[in-house]
């Protein structure tokens, strides 16, 4: 079975500029996460998807910031305008809605705003 | 709410012996899962075990096995037989009922863990 795949891996863009970052996740997941890690903060949750509904947006940074389900196989989270501090590496992960619940997480897409 | 705390420095540990990476968690959920992530120096999040809250035995999975003291609040990762390729950052994470108010996982800090030849 294929992972999360996330895409792009890598983007380096301008301050200003409007960043998309997509994810799918494994088929037959009922959430998706979306995560930030820096070394400062470490990973932090931004926002996550119980059957392409938003249920926890509570660590958005910003307006600047916004994250879409349309469909149980596809996730985007966009960034506009993009700033300096917003470069991270950005991770998309999806479980299944059982007791366990483990996360199985993309390879991430690593964000540089310069 | 739920916390977790790692608050070891970097660990360095000498080829082929023990390693026990700390994790304490704090819930107010009578049910919650406990995990231990990888992140190796490539970057991906590779899931290493797992432990339910109401698990009478501590979970083992080959190398790995978790030291689960709920009493304490301690989910304790015990590496045997340490590899060179386990040198990596360690996160301990945790969960609440998916479908309840607490179903994101909320990682610690993470540990880096060394291995010496």
């Amino acid at each position: 079975d294929a992972g999360v795949i996330q895409s792009p891996r890598h983007e380096v863009t301008e301050m200003g500029q409007e960043v998309t970052l997509r994810c799918k996740p494994i088929s037959g997941h009922d959430y998706l996460f979306w995560y930030r890690q820096t070394m400062m903060r470490g990973l932090e949750l931004l926002i996550y998807f119980n059957n392409n509904v938003p249920i926890d947006d509570s660590g958005m940074p910003e307006d600047r910031f916004s994250a879409k389900m349309p469909n149980a196989s596809f996730s985007t989270l966009k960034i506009q305008p993009s700033e300096p501090r917003d470069s991270a590496v950005y991770f998309c992960a999806s479980s299944r809605d059982r007791t366990r619940g483990e996360l199985f997480f993309g390879e991430g897409s690593r964000l540089t705003v310069l | 709410a739920q916390k977790i705390t790692q608050t070891q420095p970097g660990m360095f540990v000498q080829e082929k012996e023990a390693v026990t990476l700390d994790c304490t968690y704090d819930t107010s959920d009578p049910s919650y899962g406990l995990f231990w992530y990888k992140q190796p120096s490539s970057g991906e999040m590779i899931f290493l075990i797992y432990q339910g809250s109401y698990d009478q035995q501590n979970a083992t999975e080959g190398r790995y096995s978790l030291n689960f003291q709920k009493a304490r609040k301690s989910a304790n990762l015990v590496i045997s037989a340490s590899q060179l390729g386990d040198s990596a950052m360690y996160f301990c994470a945790m969960r609440g009922s998916p479908g309840g108010a607490n179903s994101k996982l909320t990682f610690g800090k993470g540990i880096t863990l060394s291995v010496r030849p």
